[in-house]
């Protein structure tokens, strides 16, 4: 079975400071993987995945991520936060060959940016 | 981009009546919608997958007698919870895979917050 580990629930920076949020994901199979943002009282909104090809994944709002099988890790990281990236992000994993494409999340980690 | 809408999104009950949330997507077909649910600082817990003119699939400890689910369209799923109680009160997120494309991507709503009360 797939599961997710994000190690930090909460994870305080200072504006414009790097900020990196942690991810492992257990699998015995290939995997999709996924980061997704959660503004208050809102949906998500997908801000990056990775399904095959370059392990360095950019997306939205300036982050990035790496996918590292050697170390099962899909960490999320942006070089300057800002005021508005403070929200809760979730990292999730997908079986590629599954046809239910169902997605499991992690706990999520909550990103707080102090000014 | 593909857009997925929810209706209500909030809605507040009495103790024993029922509920219906409705799933929208707006742009694209989805043979294949999910319903999650939140609870405060939680993560989201998939309830169940909803497939376009069959039954749904229900996750270990859902009780699809609880939670009805009809897809009956390949842009409209809904989610009915039957006689609400207190702990029925969460945040219920639907999500939806762009079934014209092989993109492996789902597309959340924005969610439906209910208080049983």
């Amino acid at each position: 079975a797939q599961s997710v580990t994000q190690l930090d629930s909460q994870v305080p920076v200072f504006e414009e400071a790097p900020v990196e949020l942690r991810c492992n994901y257990s699998s015995s199979v290939s995997v999709y993987l996924f980061w997704y943002v959660q503004y208050p009282n809102q949906g998500l909104q997908l801000l990056l995945k990775y399904l095959s090809g370059s392990t360095l994944v950019k997306g939205i709002n300036g982050f990035e991520a790496e996918f590292n099988k050697s170390q099962t890790s899909f960490h999320l990281r942006k070089p300057s936060v800002h005021i508005s990236d403070t929200a809760e992000y979730f990292c999730a994993v997908s079986d590629p060959y599954s046809s239910a494409s169902k997605i499991i999340f992690g706990s999520g980690t909550r990103l707080s940016i102090r000014p | 981009g593909a857009v997925v809408s929810q209706h209500p999104s909030w809605v507040i009950c009495k103790s024993g009546t029922s509920v219906k949330i409705e799933c929208r997507s707006l742009d694209f077909q989805a043979t294949t919608m999910f319903w999650y649910r939140q609870f405060p600082k939680q993560s989201l817990m998939l309830m169940a997958t909803s497939n376009e003119g069959s039954k749904a699939t229900y996750e270990q400890g859902v009780e699809k007698d609880k939670f009805l689910i009809n897809h009956a369209s390949l842009t409209l799923s809904t989610l009915t919870v039957t006689s609400a109680h207190p702990e029925d009160s969460s945040f219920y997120i639907c999500s939806a895979r762009d079934s014209g494309t092989e993109e492996e991507t789902q597309y959340f709503g924005p969610g439906t917050r209910l208080l049983v009360l």
